[in-house]
């Protein structure tokens, strides 16, 4: 089955910087990653997502890339705000699948210092 | 329904005793998620109902865990003979069929087992 690795487990940048969190998978039949945010005591929420036949995708300060060949896939975000501190799940998933289920990395902490 | 909705929000159990926790999904999602996600963890699959087919049950941690699911309504997980590690947020999920990008969170039942 699938299995996704998410790196780092937390980090820390100064307000106004960049975060990138990075992710692998495992199975190469995977074609849908999103990206969840939950903040404290919070159900997750979908923040931006990224199907295999795109390498980039963008939302404002945030952006997503992926590399099918490397199963390889990241979350950028730029210009952070304190409103950014949270947990961020990277997660993996075969869209318009009669069998599919998503599959989530451990997660990141992500923490803005003013 | 507008959303997921789990109940109870909050159980405290004894060790040893059963529990059940119950999810309503958002109308006409025929698809069926449960996680669990331990203090400061990520989100672990438990299991999948999608339709009438037969669940994916290949996350469920042990004999002690099972759900059911009513048809494409309700869904109930039940925890026989509770023990502390079993203490956990357990987040229920639905999204129409064959569209895991509209995966939608309930609130989630946080058990504390004592």
């Amino acid at each position: 089955g699938e299995n996704v690795e998410q790196h780092p487990s937390t980090l820390s940048v100064q307000e106004g910087d960049s975060a990138v969190i990075k992710c692998t998978y495992s199975d190469s039949a995977s074609n849908y990653f999103p990206w969840y945010k939950q903040e404290l005591g919070k159900r997750p929420q979908l923040i931006i997502d990224i199907r295999s036949n795109v390498g980039e995708k963008k939302d404002q300060r945030i952006a997503v890339t992926l590399n099918k060949t490397a199963k390889h896939f990241s979350l950028h975000i730029t210009e952070t705000q304190p409103e950014d501190s949270a947990v961020y799940f990277c997660a993996a998933s075969i869209a318009y699948s009669s069998a599919s289920k998503i599959i989530f990395g451990s997660g990141t902490r992500l923490s803005i210092r003013p | 329904g507008a959303g997921v909705s789990q109940s109870p929000s909050n159980k405290v159990t004894e060790k040893g005793k059963d529990v059940e926790l119950r999810c309503d999904p958002i109308s006409g999602h025929t698809a069926l998620y449960w996680y669990r996600q331990r203090l400061g963890q990520g989100l672990e699959f438990l299991i999948y109902f999608q339709g009438n087919s037969a669940p994916d049950k290949s996350g469920l941690p042990s004999d002690r865990f099972s759900a059911e699911r009513t048809g494409e309504s309700v869904s109930t997980l039940t925890i026989q003979r509770t023990q502390q590690e079993d203490s956990a947020v357990y987040l229920c999920a639905s999204s129409p069929a064959n569209r895991v990008s509209s995966y939608t969170f309930g609130s989630g039942t946080r058990l504390t087992v004592v």
